[in-house]
């Protein structure tokens, strides 16, 4: 079946780097997402990655897949306080919809 | 930049009444989706459009909730009667074709009292 996991709560200080793990089960998903949701917001893509790369690095952000395990994570570095918010990991087994996870709420502290 | 545009932003209704969501997509998006997130939890699909059809409605409660897309660009979500369980915010979304980015909308919160 389909299902994504992540962990809930994660609190960072100002300046350091944060790390918000993801678990998939659908080894079919051509490609994997990251999204932000602000309180109140829609939901803003991120970045992705394609199945077949195992990291990608997108200014502050980089995104590694271990596809073996079906383990995706986030990482930001020098996290801001503007980052605080929700974070959604999303696969999409059928290349035309996404499976989300329950979102990681980030918290960044002074 | 191009966005999906939804309306309303918030809307309180009493149970049982009637309550519509319209939805706007990307300008060329041939994909729309609808999404229902009850708070704390991620999005969870309710219907996707491919142009004026529909494609997957198979999580949508068929009972009370319909989705059209007649001309194939903007779309209408409607749910009647309204449930207390409704209370959510429901998301639009729209993408160039499937298997392309999918971006969302700032989302319609509805509250039913």
């Amino acid at each position: 079946g389909e299902d994504v996991e992540q962990s809930l709560f994660l609190s960072v200080r100002e300046g350091d780097s944060s790390v918000i793990n993801c678990t998939y089960t659908d080894s079919s998903s051509t490609y994997l997402y990251w999204y932000k949701q602000e309180p109140g917001a829609g939901l803003q893509l991120l970045t992705y990655i394609f199945s077949n790369m195992d990291m990608k690095q997108d200014q502050r952000l980089t995104v590694l897949l271990n596809k073996k395990d079906k383990h995706l994570s986030l990482r930001i570095a020098d996290t801001q306080t503007g980052d605080s918010a929700i974070y959604f990991c999303a696969e999409s087994p059928n290349t035309d919809k996404l499976i989300f996870g329950t979102g990681t709420r980030l918290q960044v502290f002074p | 930049e191009a966005e999906v545009a939804q309306s309303p932003r918030y809307k309180i209704t009493e149970k049982s009444q009637a309550v519509a969501f319209w939805c706007d997509p990307i300008s060329g998006h041939a994909t729309l989706y609808w999404y229902r997130q009850i708070l704390g939890q991620g999005p969870e699909l309710l219907v996707q459009f491919q142009d004026e059809s529909v494609v997957d409605d198979s999580q949508l409660p068929k009972d009370r909730f319909s989705a059209e897309r007649l001309k194939g660009v903007d779309s209408t979500l409607k749910i009647q009667p309204a449930e207390l369980g409704d209370s959510a915010m429901y998301l639009c979304a729209s993408s160039l074709d499937p298997g392309n980015t999918i971006y969302f909308g700032e989302g319609s919160w509805l509250t039913v009292v």
